[in-house]
């Protein structure tokens, strides 16, 4: 069983709509969570940070679930630029200075 | 602003041969690491370092090894290339040692190795 678990989608979305993606993880000792978009054969780029709070910057909104050990990514009036994968990180308190990461969840916004 | 270098971009090898991927940033970072990106696998942690002379294993080490004799370079060595070898490697480096609480990430353009 993978430690971090993604929908690798595709999504696909029109113009302008509202779409989720959900990131699962199993180890409740995880302390720390990040979304990061990577364009297609490009590197991975930090997105955006998830706090317990949750985190909006703009029309992205990171929100985290302890108790059901998820976090979501919203994004809102989506664009075509948008599209890419989008891969959830997690630090498991594993006493390793990493993160561990999911599979990505693929979104293709359409025109 | 060069930031995370990686070459090559492309390589193609023959099982059994050895080769180094080479890592170098600029921007003085202690924190550097080696990732590999396979299809429905993720990224995953091969090793990483969090100054010059310190190196520790991640996820999957087998088969590779690392140095770091610098602060700006962290080479990735296949010591005898299998199949099971060919994947998409993504050096990344960062600011804060404390990555997994900082998510600061900074990926190389990644280095597309086939075994065959």
């Amino acid at each position: 069983r993978k430690e971090v678990e993604q929908d690798p989608g595709p999504f696909n979305v029109p113009e302008g709509a509202t779409v989720a993606f959900n990131c699962t993880y199993s180890n409740s000792a995880s302390q720390s969570f990040f979304w990061y978009r990577q364009d297609c054969r490009k590197e991975p780029k930090l997105l955006m940070s998830v706090y317990s709070s949750g985190n909006e910057d703009g029309r992205f909104t990171a929100q985290l679930n302890r108790a059901s050990q998820y976090i979501s990514l919203l994004i809102r009036d989506s664009k075509l630029s948008d599209s890419a994968t989008y891969l959830c990180a997690v630090n498991e308190d594993t006493g390793r200075r990493a993160l561990t990461f999911g599979s990505g969840t693929r979104l293709q916004v359409q025109p | 602003n060069a930031g995370v270098t990686q070459t090559p971009k492309f390589q193609v090898l023959k099982t059994g041969q050895s080769m180094t991927l080479q890592c170098a940033q600029d921007m003085n970072h202690e924190y550097m690491s080696w990732y590999r990106q396979d299809p429905g696998m993720g990224l995953r942690l091969i090793h990483y370092s969090v100054g010059a002379g310190i190196t520790d294993q991640g996820e999957v080490p087998n088969g590779y090894n690392v140095s770091r004799s610098t602060t700006e370079d962290f080479p990735l060595r296949l010591l005898s290339a299998a199949p099971s070898q060919t994947s998409v490697y993504f050096c990344a480096s960062s600011p804060d040692l404390r990555v997994e609480v900082t998510g600061e990430l900074f990926f190389g353009e990644g280095s597309r190795l086939t075994v065959l």
